[in-house]
């Protein structure tokens, strides 16, 4: 059954340092989408990716995010600047455009900002 | 702008012991409702959904769910539970006008099952 991978799992950065968070969503997905899980806390929106293009972003995904489709696999989360409140499990997501809403996420990957 | 309220942040529960995780939501719109399951130290993983149809759902690994429109709630069940089903469920919903539209989660529910 295809999956969505992310990777790492687990990365661990100093304050002020750039990430890229890697995922790879289902091969025939065409909407994508990264979440973030603050330990303890409800799952967050960051942005959702259509067409080589941000469909929607929430007030957290802020100048420091960004969000690529490299080539016709990958689709990366970047963030510039670490803060320590970034510290977070960040989820990747992709949906099918038809045959049904749901989405269906990745591992995770745990980002600690020291 | 939609929300949803998870009522219970813990639920200890006995195996074998029927269990309900409750789920409320607000919409000024038509949403799609869903149910995931975070086991420790994994990702989120599709339990059961209501796109449209019978309200009453079934999901993976037994369980089931029932959409009252006119409550707004989408309550999650399980008749027996087992130690296995011991995780996080979060209880999220989609705007049904866009296929691509985002989730919007509630705060979650730590099912733990006792022996």
């Amino acid at each position: 059954e295809p999956e969505v991978t992310q990777t790492p799992s687990h990365q661990v950065t100093q304050m002020g340092q750039e990430v890229i968070l890697r995922c790879v969503p289902i091969s025939n997905h065409l909407y994508f989408y990264w979440y973030r899980q603050i330990l303890g806390q409800k799952v967050e929106f960051l942005v959702s990716f259509y067409n080589n293009e941000i469909s929607e972003k929430s007030e957290i995904f802020d100048d420091q995010f960004s969000v690529e489709r490299p080539d016709g696999s990958n689709f990366t989360l970047k963030i510039r600047s670490t803060k320590l409140e970034d510290s977070a499990m960040y989820f990747c997501a992709s949906t099918r455009t038809a045959g049904g809403p749901e989405q269906y996420f990745g591992p995770g990957t745990r980002l600690t900002v020291t | 702008a939609q929300s949803v309220t998870q009522l219970d942040s813990q639920v200890p529960v006995f195996e074998e012991a029927p269990v309900e995780l409750r789920c409320n939501y607000s919409s000024s719109v038509s949403v799609y409702l869903f149910w995931y399951v975070q086991y420790p130290n994994q990702g989120l993983q599709l339990l059961l959904k209501y796109l449209s149809g019978s309200t009453l759902v079934k999901g993976i690994n037994g369980f089931e769910a029932e959409f009252n429109k006119s409550q707004t709630s989408f309550h999650l069940r399980k008749p027996s539970v087992h130690i296995s089903d011991t995780a996080e469920y979060f209880c999220a919903v989609k705007e049904r006008r866009n296929a691509g539209n985002m989730l919007t989660f509630g705060g979650g529910t730590r099912l733990m099952v006792k022996p």
